[in-house]
């Protein structure tokens, strides 16, 4: 059984600060997916990472997919109250399924 | 072009009745998924249906519940004779190949129970 571990699982801090989410398994996948969800609202994809070792940016979010393909994180620069969110990684089998992590609630408080 | 719609948004049911949740992919998705979500939690898999071909549903239960995608119309999740343990809200999802790059999901479907 594959699983994705992601932590912290909550998260609360000031506007202003930085923070980073960790998303580890012991599994190999061919992406890694992070997506955000509002509440009463499905996932949105925020990126896809598919090379070991790739970077993207997003604005104030940077992305990184280890080097084995393993783990991700997630960096979120400067926090805003409009980054608060429940924040999913889900990693990519080759046979099409994605597996979820429990993802990590984000508060950021004004 | 709409995304994936999903209906009805809420649905309750009584202990004992049926439950049937549509999906109608996004156009020119011929993948879809669907998973099952608890509250606080992440998203669990349940199956993974092309047109008219089940294709992955080592998450579905093995009793009560079944999903098809036809080749027209929606993809259907059907819960038969529900309990308090199927309250969850229940997502659908498309791709246009099997892909490892993104889904698009649905508002989803919240199913109570009482």
């Amino acid at each position: 059984t594959q699983l994705l571990e992601q932590s912290p699982q909550f998260l609360s801090i000031q506007e202003g600060e930085n923070l980073t989410v960790y998303c580890n398994s012991s599994s190999v996948f061919s992406s890694l997916q992070w997506y955000r969800q509002e509440p009463g609202e499905g996932p949105v994809l925020l990126v896809t990472v598919v090379t070991g070792g790739e970077v993207k940016k997003l604005k104030r979010l940077t992305f990184q997919f280890g080097d084995a393909r393993k783990d991700s994180s997630l960096h979120i620069t400067a926090a805003q109250p409009g980054d608060t969110g429940l924040y999913l990684c889900a990693g990519a089998l080759n046979t099409g399924k994605l597996i979820f992590g429990q993802g990590t609630t984000l508060q950021v408080k004004p | 072009n709409a995304g994936v719609m999903q209906n009805p948004r809420h649905l309750v049911r009584r202990r004992g009745q049926e439950a049937r949740l549509r999906c109608s992919p996004m156009k020119g998705h011929s993948h879809v998924y669907w998973y099952r979500q608890l509250p606080e939690e992440g998203l669990k898999f349940m199956v993974y249906l092309q047109k008219e071909n089940i294709i992955d549903e080592s998450g579905m239960p093995k009793e009560r519940f079944s999903a098809e995608f036809p080749k027209e119309g929606p993809s259907i999740l059907r819960i038969q004779q529900v309990v308090r343990g199927d309250s969850a809200a229940y997502f659908c999802a498309s791709s246009p190949l099997r892909t490892e790059y993104g889904y698009t999901f649905g508002s989803g479907t919240r199913l109570t129970v009482v």
